[in-house]
């Protein structure tokens, strides 16, 4: 079975800072696929950036990156220059390899980005 | 382009009534899914549905909630009899499938209380 956790309940940082959450996975697929989500205070879920278990690169969408470290399952979420926006709750999640494989989320973390 | 609708966005149910929520995925995608979200235990999934097929029927939510793909521009989530500890809200959410699995659009959700 999958797992997914978040052990980070909130993060509070400055804004123009940089924000680092982690999140550890179990799975026994040895082809994978692991998200990021953000929730906003209006309840709106977006996608917000993936990792394939086979590239080896950390992906990066603006400025949002990951930190994949495979050897220890996990999947850490980087938000540089951060601002009162990224104001949210950040979930986890990841999906096995085999078609029709669900998503599982982690608990989320929630971040507060301060003036 | 329209994204995932979800009507009704509130219902309000009294204990042992039948409610039934609607989803309407983004045009063309084949993934249906649905979620429960709660502060404690986070998003749960309920159903999942691949080209209309149900791959994932949520386990311990199978005796009183039933999710059903009408065709695959529709699908309803029936909760019968609802409880109070059903309530929640309840996404649903799409992706084109295949490599884009997990990548999900989310609707605004439908809040269910259950007195």
């Amino acid at each position: 079975a999958q797992k997914v956790t978040q052990t980070q309940t909130s993060i509070s940082v400055v804004e123009k800072t940089t924000v680092t959450m982690d999140c550890v996975y179990e799975t026994r697929d040895s082809s994978y696929f692991l998200f990021w989500y953000k929730q906003t205070a209006s309840g709106e879920i977006v996608f917000l950036i993936r990792q394939d278990s086979y590239k080896k690169e950390n992906a990066t969408v603006g400025h949002y990156s990951l930190n994949f470290q495979k050897p220890k399952s996990s999947i850490g979420l980087i938000i540089t220059a951060t601002q009162i926006e990224d104001s949210a709750v950040y979930f986890c999640a990841m999906r096995g390899g085999g078609a029709g494989n669900k998503l599982t989320f982690g608990i989320g973390t929630r971040v507060l980005v301060r003036p | 382009d329209a994204g995932v609708t979800q009507t009704p966005r509130h219902e309000v149910a009294e204990k042992g009534q039948t409610i039934i929520l609607k989803c309407e995925p983004v045009s063309g995608h084949n993934d249906l899914f649905w979620y429960r979200q709660t502060k404690i235990q986070g998003l749960e999934l309920l159903s999942y549905f691949r080209s209309k097929s149900l791959m994932e029927d949520g386990g311990a939510f199978k005796d009183r909630f039933k999710a059903e793909m009408l065709n695959s521009s529709f699908s309803t989530l029936k909760i019968q009899p609802t409880e109070p500890k059903d309530s929640a809200v309840y996404l649903c959410a799409s992706s084109l499938g295949g490599t884009n699995t997990g990548q999900l659009y989310f609707g605004e959700g439908s809040k269910l209380t259950v007195l």
